[in-house]
């Protein structure tokens, strides 16, 4: 059972803001993931984070930046948003070379429309 | 390079049908892992079961039974006696031990419609 939350579940918002999408895990995992996923559509990831003050860009390019203070939180943030960032945005966590291969759980995600 | 097809896009059956949903992987690396993950309605990827390269048992689960073949490069999820619950996008993916990162590769994804 994993303990993983993401807020907002769901976020409108107008061309320009700044958003900050939040998540944070209780297991005490050391690497931590972002994943971009539109409606129907595989995850592409975005960012992953190795432990505290580690952060890398994934696969997709991604106009968000992402920083890791703390083990337990991985905040996304936009400092512009624009409609093609609508999306949703997963995140995750594994354990560091666990035996279970690094098995990634996941949160709830958020959906975000920027209109 | 590695990459993870899963062909069906869309399925559909009746309650109590069983239902089998392929997965086919490409890999260079001799050891790797390969997930199922389910995405309800809700949104949120529920991790279903991992497997290793080194771990050709095909593993039963209530339900959900998964058959892994190296000869075929194939990891298949079948479902028997489905139900209105089971209906959801269901994601194949493959993580590479030399992969930096840990990352998943994720295929396109099956969505399973199960009507009463």
């Amino acid at each position: 059972e994993a303990d993983i939350y993401q807020t907002p579940r769901y976020l409108v918002i107008g061309t320009g803001k700044k958003i900050t999408l939040e998540c944070s895990q209780t297991m005490g995992h050391d690497k931590m993931y972002w994943y971009q996923q539109d409606p129907g559509m595989e995850l592409h990831l975005i960012h992953y984070s190795y432990g505290v003050n580690s952060t890398e860009k994934g696969d997709l390019s991604s106009e968000s930046t992402v920083s890791r203070i703390r083990t337990e939180h991985f905040p996304l943030t936009l400092e512009s948003a624009r409609p093609s960032h609508t999306s949703q945005y997963l995140c995750a966590s594994s354990e560091y070379w666990s035996s279970e291969g690094e098995t990634q759980y996941f949160g709830p995600g958020t959906r975000l429309l920027v209109l | 390079a590695q990459k993870v097809t899963q062909a069906q896009t869309e399925i559909s059956v009746v309650e109590k049908e069983d239902v089998t949903l392929d997965c086919v992987y490409e890999t260079r690396d001799t050891t790797y892992y390969l997930f199922w993950y389910k995405q309800p309605p809700s949104g949120e990827l529920v991790f279903l079961i991992r497997r290793n390269s080194f771990d050709e048992q095909n593993e039963i689960s209530g339900r959900y039974s998964w058959n892994f073949q190296k000869s075929t490069s194939s990891f298949n999820f079948t479902i028997t006696a489905s139900q209105v619950v089971d209906s959801a996008v269901y994601f194949c993916a493959l993580s590479e031990a030399n992969n930096q990162g840990g990352k998943l590769i994720f295929g396109q994804g099956t969505e399973l419609s199960v009507k009463p």
